[in-house]
């Protein structure tokens, strides 16, 4: 059971433009939800994260925007870069057994063209 | 500062064989975790760790093996390989009182099983 899906699974964005990648998750209790950014051959590594209690976190050019209500989070980068192509993940996180249980979301490989 | 080193990078086993992936990181941190990734489907969650000596699994623990017997070091061990064990293969640790929950990547082990 996929508890947390992403779309698309790839996506192709001119440089200069707005990349937006999304998620749904189907249970309420999770409490984090992070991104993580991947490049070829390398491990993922924390891009931003938000909690449940703000509807929007940005840094720089990276933002998401969470809705609550219809359980959906989003990554948006404006003004996308040849550098920002790698593989994004989302994720959600929950308190289980002691420890912090994160669902990570299938991916996106984003390709920002020149 | 190296944080989470695994060894080997690369690895191709035959069908039975066994071998075991080292997974070091030199932040003191508590937690540690083993992921897979596969092509569309993420990253899963093999086994973790809270703490040093203990160990717990997580999505996908069969024909997997993990121990913890210094707190810097999450060894995972594959006692007869399958080709469906052919993956990448993470390992991720976290300080547990670090607030925003970041997960620290090697930089992986690829395994082909033949």
């Amino acid at each position: 059971q996929q508890q947390v899906k992403q779309s698309p699974q790839s996506l192709i964005v001119q440089k200069g433009g707005i990349s937006i990648i999304n998620c749904a998750y189907e249970n309420t209790a999770f409490d984090y939800f992070p991104w993580y950014q991947q490049f070829p051959g390398k491990g993922p590594a924390l891009l931003i994260a938000i909690r449940p209690d703000v509807s929007e976190k940005k840094e720089g050019r990276f933002t998401i925007s969470f809705n609550k209500s219809a359980k959906q989070f989003s990554l948006h980068i404006m003004d996308s870069q040849p550098g920002d192509s790698a593989t994004y993940f989302c994720a959600a996180s929950i308190a289980s057994g002691g420890y912090q249980k994160v669902t990570f979301g299938t991916g996106t490989k984003l390709q920002v063209i020149p | 500062n190296a944080g989470v080193t695994q060894t080997p990078k690369f690895r191709v086993l035959k069908t039975g064989q066994s071998m075991t992936l080292l997974c070091a990181q030199d932040m003191n941190h508590e937690y540690m975790y083993w992921y897979r990734q596969d092509p569309g489907m993420g990253l899963r969650l093999i086994h973790y760790s809270v703490g040093e000596g203990t160990t717990a699994k997580g999505e996908v623990p069969d024909g997997y093996n993990v121990s913890r017997l210094k707190k810097q070091n999450f060894l995972l061990g594959l006692e007869s390989a399958a080709p469906s064990q052919t993956s990448v293969y993470f390992c991720a640790s976290r300080d547990r009182q670090r607030f925003d929950e970041k997960l620290f990547f090697g930089s992986g082990t690829q395994l082909s099983v033949l």
